[in-house]
């Protein structure tokens, strides 16, 4: 079965960098691009960008752009998520999820989701 | 950035009864292959967001049919059309036509 597994809890000080791992398996890793999305609390989600699993390219947010950035190790089908420079506005659960449908499809809806890794961000 | 707009923002209802949730989009979420690219998600407490309908009104795999969407452009509807107790949570929608954002969330909740 299909699922997605991520890294867990992490606190840290402003300015430092985090680095969120999303472990896969049950389907064909590079056939299917993976998202990254958080959700601060009780707020509601904010989409951070995305990665094509088979060619390695990226797309992010313009707010999070050179803040953030999403990488792949297709031999551990792992997906990773680094933000940079975090502040207390990054405390928040993060989430990686999967693309419905495969490729050529890159952003359609998202069918499978990790179970969140919280962020907490404080000095 | 898109802005999505949902209404209402919190949602008693009494089981067996009919619940609707509104979903605006500051643009068009028509793409030129005809397909409108809007999500739907509950998400229960604690728990990380299910898929509940897919391009505005396609049902997601395993969604019971109590469920349906509708909408096209930049209105969308999401309709149970008897709420049962499981259906209790926050109801998010998505655009799905530049980097995803999602409304402000329903919270359904039993009379």
């Amino acid at each position: 079965q299909v699922q997605l597994v991520q890294s867990g809890a992490e606190v840290k000080k402003p300015g430092a960098s985090v680095k969120i791992s999303c472990k896969t398996s049950g389907y064909s890793f590079t056939n299917y691009t993976i998202h990254w999305v958080r959700q601060a609390p009780g707020q509601t989600f904010e989409g951070m960008g995305w990665i094509n699993t088979d060619n390695g390219n990226t797309r992010y947010s313009q707010k999070l752009q050179g803040r953030v950035t999403i990488t792949r190790d297709t031999s551990s089908t792992t997906a990773y998520m680094e933000l940079s420079s975090l502040r207390s506005e990054d405390t928040a659960m993060y989430y990686c999820a999967r693309n419905l449908w495969g490729s050529p499809a890159f952003l359609d809806a998202f069918d499978f989701w990790g179970q969140g890794t919280m962020v907490t961000v404080s000095s | 950035e898109i802005v999505m707009t949902q209404s209402p923002l919190s949602l008693p209802v009494t089981p067996g009864e009919p619940a609707s949730i509104s979903c605006r989009a500051s643009q068009s979420l028509l793409q030129s292959n005809g397909h409108n690219y809007l999500a739907w998600y509950l998400q229960k407490p604690g728990r990380s967001p299910q898929l509940l309908m897919v391009l505005g009104s396609h049902r997601a795999s395993g969604v019971p049919d109590r469920f349906s969407g509708s909408g096209a452009g930049i209105d969308f509807t999401l309709t149970i059309s008897r709420v049962e107790a499981e259906d209790v949570g926050v109801y998010y929608c998505m655009q799905a036509i530049q980097v995803p954002t999602f409304g402000q969330g329903t919270r359904l909740e039993i009379k």
